[in-house]
């Protein structure tokens, strides 16, 4: 069984348009991410959900809106997409949610914005 | 300049051969994560330290907190060690702030 899975894997779709990326993990952890990795392979944290509790929201803009409708699940919506959201969208799960806990990560959305 | 930091960006070895990956931080920490990414684009979490040396297989990692670095070493690489690695740090509750990556490749 996939520890974090996300779906899609792959998602293209033209400029304006609003999408959903879906994680869901089935380790029990109480805590959640959702990373961006950029063109560069650079990372960066944009939300961190512990227990459907919003704890980390990294200046990201306000077209992007996470949603945790319970703790095994943070979801990702879009609205208006631009060309720049293009990237890799991981999904990460940690037991409680510090910096001194091994992360699971899955295995990343591809969303290209054409 | 980032908070954290690792050399070299691209490493190119022959198979056999000992690599040391290296990463500087700037500020403080809970912990030090190592992760790998192989070139599919899945993300594993390799090692995660606070203090000393931790070792899994060919993989070492040391970390010296008052000088704020850490080295990955792998011994008698393999072409299948090809990836990138990446350092981050955990700094408080929850969040992770990550290197550029290394990019290592391996040749047979």
């Amino acid at each position: 069984d996939t520890a974090v899975s996300q779906t899609p894997k792959y998602l293209v779709t033209q400029m304006g348009n609003d999408k959903s990326i879906k994680c869901e993990q089935n380790l029990g952890h109480d805590t959640m991410y959702w990373y961006k990795q950029d063109s560069k392979k650079f990372l960066k944290i944009m939300f961190s959900y512990n227990n459907k509790e919003l704890i980390i929201n990294e200046t990201v803009p306000n077209r992007f809106s996470p949603k945790s409708p319970d703790k095994a699940h943070l979801n990702l919506h879009i609205n208006s997409l631009e060309l720049g959201d293009s990237a890799v969208y991981f999904c990460a799960s940690s037991q409680r949610g510090s910096g001194g806990e091994t992360q699971y990560f899955g295995p990343g959305t591809r969303l290209l914005v054409l | 300049k980032n908070e954290v930091e690792q050399s070299p960006q691209n490493l190119t070895a022959q198979e056999g051969e000992f690599i040391t990956i290296n990463c500087s931080y700037s500020v403080g920490i809970s912990a030090l994560h190592w992760l790998q990414q192989h070139p599919g684009g899945g993300i594993v979490s390799l090692f995660m330290l606070s203090s000393g040396k931790k070792k899994h297989g060919r993989l070492i990692a040391t970390i010296n907190i008052q000088e704020k670095h850490s080295s990955l070493h792998i011994t008698a690489s393999h072409p299948r060690d090809s990836a990138v690695y990446i350092c981050a740090v955990g700094q408080g509750a929850q969040k992770l702030v990550f290197g550029q990556g290394t990019r290592l490749t391996i040749n047979p």
